[in-house]
């Protein structure tokens, strides 16, 4: 499996506080991206990243930020949670110079803000 | 702008019958396509993956999809599944030259085998 951590696994969180989800990566890929999962929706893309401090929207990047200081760290912050953002969060990674190669996700942050 | 749909958001089917996840897409430019699958409480991982030639593509754990151009699809199928088959499974796109890199994916499709 590639080399992507996700942390926290999961997290409880109330209305109008700020979270961060973490992604890291020891593959050393360029890209980074956060999607979000919900019922009925399937994945649908946040922000991503196409190296270090260069990011730019998804389709569902309202209430989102990104940081990316370090090509191995992808960090998510909702600055301040609402209910409508309860869902599971994956990030993914790729490196297009590798024959387009596909996303690597990992294993989700199950995110529940109550 | 491109865009992916699947068909059928649930395809039941017993154990040992073949099966066939529909996936439809939409660009502009030409494309690279995908298949993902997701077991439960895990991210997804690469079934397979079109970029150019055979249009018939072999992928892990006994799956094929065919590209077909004329008909902008890339269904998935097995011609015998197993109850560990039980899972989602999503088709993507991206575009091959002259546009964006990042992948469009469609809304999944869980595939449910019954003993």
């Amino acid at each position: 499996d590639a080399g992507i951590t996700q942390s926290p696994r999961h997290k409880v969180t109330e209305t109008g506080t700020p979270v961060t989800l973490r992604c890291h990566q020891t593959e050393n890929h360029r890209y980074m991206y956060w999607y979000r999962q919900d019922p009925g929706h399937g994945l649908r893309l946040i922000h991503y990243s196409y190296g270090v401090k260069d990011t730019d929207k998804g389709e569902v990047s309202d209430g989102y930020s990104v940081s990316r200081s370090k090509t191995e760290d992808f960090l998510l912050t909702l600055e301040s949670a609402t209910s409508s953002q309860t869902s599971v969060y994956f990030c993914a990674i790729s490196e297009p110079s590798l024959n387009n190669s596909p996303l690597h996700f990992g294993n989700g942050t199950r995110l529940t803000v109550t | 702008a491109q865009s992916v749909t699947q068909l059928d958001s649930q395809v039941p089917v017993f154990e040992e019958a073949p099966v066939e996840l529909r996936c439809n897409y939409s660009s502009s430019v030409s494309v690279y396509l995908f298949w993902y699958v997701q077991y439960p409480n895990q991210g997804l991982q690469l079934l397979l993956k079109y970029l150019s030639g055979s249009t018939l593509v072999k992928g892990i754990n006994g799956f094929e999809a065919e590209f077909n151009k004329s008909q902008t699809s890339f269904h998935l199928r097995k011609p015998s599944v197993h109850i560990s088959d039980t899972a989602e499974y999503f088709c993507a796109v991206s575009q091959a030259s002259g546009g964006s890199y990042i992948p469009t994916f469609g809304r999944g499709t869980s595939l449910i085998v019954h003993p």
